[in-house]
């Protein structure tokens, strides 16, 4: 089966950087993808590694290394509209396989 | 350019009543995937379809769900006799083809079972 690992809880200031780790267990998938959720509504897409390497997109970045089923989500200029939930998720053949998720909390 | 969108919103259903959850995907996108999520956890993906077909169905219940997306009208979610377990947020999302990564996701449905 397929798993993935991150932390619960990530506590910031704003304007600082967070980064968010995931760590996964898969027997294959597509690419990484990071979605944000806030307050239980609509999941939005974030970035997207189908290869190795890092991806940047505006104040977020992501990375992905294949060989140690490891990526994490990168975030700069923290600011408060950062508060949310953030998902690490595995594409498989247009299933999303989500993880537990990470709540963020972006204080003054 | 309407997004994906649900109805009803809220719904409240007794133990052994039958809950339709609605989807309409985004314009131009024929492929619709539903999730469901308890609450402080993660979404937990159980049903592709494409219009007329069930692509993947692996994450569906083997009882009381189902889920069509007919040629015409929007993808429906249905869960016959439900239970409290089934409480929970159900969403759905579309993508303009098949196998992506970026899926666009509705407000979901937040099932109430009393």
């Amino acid at each position: 089966g397929q798993s993935l690992e991150q932390p619960s809880e990530v506590t910031a200031v704003e304007g600082a950087i967070v980064q968010i780790n995931c760590t996964y267990q898969t027997s294959g998938f597509y690419g990484l993808s990071w979605y944000q959720q806030h307050d239980g509504g609509a999941p939005t897409f974030l970035s997207y590694n189908a290869l190795d390497g890092l991806e940047e997109t505006g104040r977020f970045s992501s990375f992905l290394s294949r060989s140690d089923s490891y990526g994490y989500l990168l975030l700069q200029e923290l600011q408060m509209k950062d508060s949310a939930s953030y998902f690490c998720v595995l594409e498989e053949g247009g299933k999303l396989i989500f993880g537990q998720g990470t709540e963020l909390s972006v204080k003054p | 350019n309407a997004g994906v969108m649900q109805n009803p919103r809220h719904l409240v259903r007794r133990r052994g009543q039958e809950a339709r959850l609605r989807c309409s995907p985004m314009k131009g996108h024929s492929h619709v995937y539903w999730y469901r999520q308890l609450p402080e956890e993660g979404l937990k993906f159980m049903v592709y379809l494409q219009k007329e077909n069930i692509i993947d169905e692996s994450g569906m219940p083997k009882e009381r769900f189902s889920a069509e997306f007919p040629k015409e009208g929007p993808s429906i979610l249905r869960i016959q006799q439900v239970v409290r377990g089934d409480s929970a947020a159900y969403f759905c999302a579309s993508s303009p083809g098949e196998s992506s990564y970026e899926q666009y996701f509705g407000p979901g449905t937040r099932l109430t079972v009393t």
